[in-house]
């Protein structure tokens, strides 16, 4: 099993282009979560899925957008990029809300 | 909505002392905490977690113990190794586990 991976892992944008992150989980988890991890501020939620079809927003939602149409599959979407968006973003999956939260490698995101 | 605070931002000890981080949250609702340890460069793993309805939770040489009426839990480590040095987190979850709040982090150095 390959567990929860992250395409891409590393991407440098310009400020206003527009990227989509591709989470991929073949854990059968229901649950997927994407997060944004800035240095001293811990990692805090974007969005999240509780199942195929369905998304809900974070802590942190503003300026982007996701969608579930696989369960396996988690999709991040930046539209206008901005500098603040700098940062590793995370994606993790879960069998339900109490259990442990399987994370991938990463994608480290910088725009300039 | 939901704060997590978390203290000490850093912390040394010698190899084969304990350590304790604490964390504090602000929603009564809260009723999941889990802890993650992160290594440098990679992804959070968890490493301990408990419900609300459980006031302590060990595994070897790991603790956490809660208090609802206080709203703080902690993590208690013992003998450390240098291993153990890495970032931890703490969470607090409402929602039956959807909603996911971090702490800032701890950064653990175990001296040998």
């Amino acid at each position: 099993n390959a567990g929860v991976t992250q395409t891409p892992k590393f991407r440098v944008l310009k400020t206003g282009q527009s990227m989509t992150l591709l989470c991929a989980q073949d854990m059968n988890h229901e649950y997927m979560y994407w997060y944004r991890q800035d240095p001293g501020m811990g990692l805090r939620l974007i969005h999240y899925s509780v199942g195929e079809g369905t998304t809900a927003k974070g802590e942190v939602p503003d300026g982007y957008n996701v969608s579930r149409l696989k369960k396996q599959n988690f999709l991040l979407g930046l539209e206008s990029a901005a500098p603040s968006q700098t940062s590793v973003y995370f994606c993790a999956s879960s069998y339900t809300g109490y259990n442990e939260q399987f994370f991938g490698p990463g994608t480290r995101l910088t725009v300039l | 909505g939901e704060n997590v605070e978390q203290h000490p931002s850093t912390l040394s000890v010698q190899e084969g002392d304990s350590a304790v981080i604490k964390c504090t949250y602000s929603d009564s609702a809260s009723n999941y905490f889990p802890w993650y340890k992160q290594e440098l460069g990679k992804r959070p793993q968890l490493i301990i977690d408990i419900r609300s309805n459980v006031g302590e939770k060990k595994d070897q040489r790991i603790a956490v113990t809660l208090n609802k009426t206080a709203k703080h839990f902690s993590l208690h480590i013992t003998e450390t190794q240098p291993e153990d040095s890495a970032v931890y987190f703490c969470a607090a979850s409402t929602d039956y586990g959807q909603n996911f709040v971090f702490g800032p982090g701890t950064r653990l150095s175990v001296l040998p």
